[in-house]
């Protein structure tokens, strides 16, 4: 069973900022990794699929890289509306989410 | 546009069988290699793949549900449903259906339509 590690839990930032999330995989994963934006109240939004692919109509701000066990996912100018939790998923096997990272307001 | 929308009891007592129901518009539930899955979100927690299905009805669930979990699809009336039995309150979550898209070669797969949740509450 493949555990998905991301770090931090939770960061403050400001807006403009670039903010960086990683995430762990327990063994390779190759480039099944996909990364997802959930707001309060809402379901997750699809935000980069086979870790660095940005999914239509996701601001290019959003970027994502790694191979392997180590992912991360960036966002160049953090806006307004990037304030939500970011979830990282793992397709090399049974699927399985990270813990999340939580991106708040400074 | 493809949507989802889960449909079912709010509210559960303790030992049953929770039932929800995916309804899938603007797109058909048989076409184009999709799958269509279940995922659990605890209040205030992360992300739990339930399982998925394909329309021939071939089914893959997580192996710390699959003792209590059934995935069955209709695909005349373009839905998918889930059962839960044995619910204890640890089952309290909102249930989100989604589509999983076709794997691809060094790519995976992802879920890139999903409905809105409906919270379910495990409760005498």
């Amino acid at each position: 069973d493949i555990q998905m590690t991301q770090s931090p839990s939770s960061l403050s930032a400001s807006v403009g900022d670039r903010v960086t999330i990683t995430c762990r995989a327990s063994q390779s994963i190759s480039s099944y990794l996909n990364w997802y934006q959930q707001k309060p109240g809402k379901a997750p939004k699809l935000l980069i699929y086979a870790a660095s692919s940005l999914q239509s109509g996701v601001p290019s701000r959003f970027s994502g890289s790694g191979s392997g066990t180590d992912f991360t996912l960036s966002i160049s100018s953090l806006q307004p509306e990037d304030f939500a939790t970011y979830y990282c998923q793992q397709s090399y096997s049974t699927p399985r989410f990270g813990g999340g990272t939580k991106v708040e307001i400074k | 546009q493809v949507q989802l929308q889960e449909s079912g009891p709010g509210l559960v007592k303790p030992s049953q069988t929770l039932s929800l129901t995916c309804t899938v518009s603007g797109g058909s539930i048989s076409s184009g290699g999709y799958y269509w899955s279940w995922i659990r979100q605890h209040p205030g927690k992360g992300l739990e793949w339930i399982g998925y299905i394909y329309y021939s009805g071939s089914t893959y669930y997580n192996p710390s549900l699959k003792s209590r979990v059934t995935i069955s699809v209709d695909t005349s009336k373009n839905q998918f449903s889930l059962k839960l039995s044995s619910v204890t309150a640890a089952d309290t979550a909102v249930y989100y259906c989604a589509r999983r898209t076709p794997e691809a070669p060094g790519s995976g797969t992802y879920l890139d339509y999903w409905g809105q949740g409906t919270l379910v509450t495990v409760s005498s």
